[in-house]
């Protein structure tokens, strides 16, 4: 069965400096990986996907994440964050339906 | 191109009631996924519809919850004789057919309907 696994509930991080997000995946075959966002009270927003090519993937509002096939990862990350960035963050496994993991809560300071 | 559209975005009902969810998805899109999420937890996935068709409705409760996908109109969920517990926000997304123009793997999500079980 594929699944993903975040195992950090929450990550505080100061604003200004670089942010991980991490995410491990257990999937049979090729991976297609994603990351969504979610705000307060509203739906997820995409930021990016990996399905095959360049392992360092560009995404929306200057996240990225690195597909790590030895170590089974899709860590998101962001340079230099932003208090805006505050949101609760998931990782996703799609087959025929997304999978998702159970959600990191980013919380950035001023 | 509007986005995924569900209604209502807030519905109140007490125990035994009925709840009906709808979600219309984007314009091109024929597949339909629900997922529900409990108070601070992660995304559930529920069920996956294609128009007239169930194709995996492997996270659905045995009883009391059912959903379809018609020929025409709106995907529904429906919550029969609802309890406390079914209190949650359920969210829909809609994504077009794997390999069709559009395509690019992502589902794309409405607002959230949010169910409250007095």
């Amino acid at each position: 069965a594929q699944s993903v696994a975040q195992p950090e509930d929450q990550v505080n991080v100061a604003e200004g400096n670089p942010l991980t997000v991490k995410c491990t995946y257990s999937v049979s075959g090729n991976p297609y990986l994603f990351w969504y966002v979610q705000y307060p009270n509203r739906g997820l927003q995409f930021l990016l996907k990996y399905i095959t090519g360049d392992n360092l993937v560009k995404g929306s509002y200057g996240f990225e994440a690195e597909f790590n096939k030895s170590q089974t990862s899709f860590h998101l990350k962001k340079p230099s964050a932003l208090v805006s960035d505050s949101a609760l963050y998931f990782c996703a496994v799609r087959s025929d339906k997304l999978i998702f993991g159970t959600g990191t809560r980013l919380q950035v300071f001023p | 191109n509007a986005g995924v559209m569900q209604n209502p975005r807030h519905l109140v009902r007490r125990r035994g009631q009925e709840a009906r969810l709808r979600c219309s998805p984007m314009k091109g899109h024929s597949h339909v996924y629900w997922y529900r999420q409990l108070p601070e937890e992660g995304l559930k996935f529920m069920v996956y519809l294609q128009k007239e068709n169930i194709i995996d409705e492997s996270g659905m409760p045995k009883e009391r919850f059912s959903a379809e996908f018609p020929k025409e109109g709106p995907s529904i969920l429906r919550i029969q004789q609802v309890v406390r517990g079914d209190s949650a926000a359920y969210f829909c997304a809609s994504s077009p057919v794997a390999g069709a123009p559009g395509s690019t793997g992502e589902l794309f999500f409405g607002e959230g309907s949010r169910l409250t079980v007095l």
